[in-house]
């Protein structure tokens, strides 16, 4: 079965900080994507990234990085140089590829950043 | 700017009432998606549809139904409203193997009471 945990229910920084939040998962399957989708007061979620499982190249854009670890099966979203409006909640997803298009979400970790 | 529209951003009902929550996009995706939100447990999977009149049952189907009759529109039926069914319904759309590549609507906040 398929499930993402995400361990950090709730983390406060001040701003300018860096901050990571974690993400682990299971799957039994060998093909699998990973996301990461954020959710600001407004309340709409904004996908932020895709990784397959077959790519384990971290990734950067601009302020935010991912760092995937097969070995770990942890997916870790990190924010350097936090600012006020990353406060938000983030959600780790998991889809398999024999599942089509459905995805499976972690409880979140809201974060607040402290000016 | 591509959307998926949630008619209500909130709504109170009443305990018995049936109450119908819409789900319009309008960039011809295929699939759709009905979660419920809930403080401590994440977004949970309602019901999903890949097609016109197609649909399929996620994690907690009960008390809930789902129509889509049209590609752009789902909608997500609760047919006798209750007070364990207060929480934030988000609804989003996806092409055919996006795989997650999810857009959401805004969610509308139902309170039964």
């Amino acid at each position: 079965a398929q499930k993402v945990t995400q361990a950090q229910t709730e983390i406060s920084v001040v701003e300018k900080e860096d901050v990571t939040l974690d993400c682990v998962y299971e799957t039994r399957d060998t093909t699998y994507y990973l996301f990461w989708y954020k959710q600001p007061p407004s309340g709409e979620l904004v996908f932020l990234i895709r990784r397959n499982s077959f790519d384990e190249q971290n990734e950067i854009s601009g302020r935010y990085s991912w760092n995937f670890q097969k070995s770990t099966s942890s997916f870790n979203f990190t924010i350097t140089a936090s600012q006020v409006v990353d406060s938000a909640v983030y959600f780790c997803a998991l889809s398999e590829a024999n599942r089509d298009d459905k995805i499976i979400f972690g409880k979140g970790t809201r974060l607040h950043i402290l000016p | 700017d591509v959307k998926v529209t949630q008619s209500s951003r909130y709504l109170v009902k009443r305990t018995g009432e049936k109450v119908f929550l819409e789900c319009v996009q309008d960039m011809d995706h295929e699939n759709m998606f009905w979660y419920r939100q809930d403080p401590g447990l994440g977004l949970r999977l309602i019901y999903f549809s890949y097609d016109v009149k197609m649909k399929e049952k996620g994690d907690i189907p009960e008390g809930y139904s789902v129509s889509r009759e049209k590609k752009e529109r789902f909608s997500l039926i609760l047919e006798s409203a209750s007070t364990n069914q207060t929480s934030m319904y988000l609804c989003a759309s996806s092409l055919s193997q996006a795989r997650g590549g999810y857009t959401f609507g805004s969610g509308t906040r139902l309170t039964v009471v």
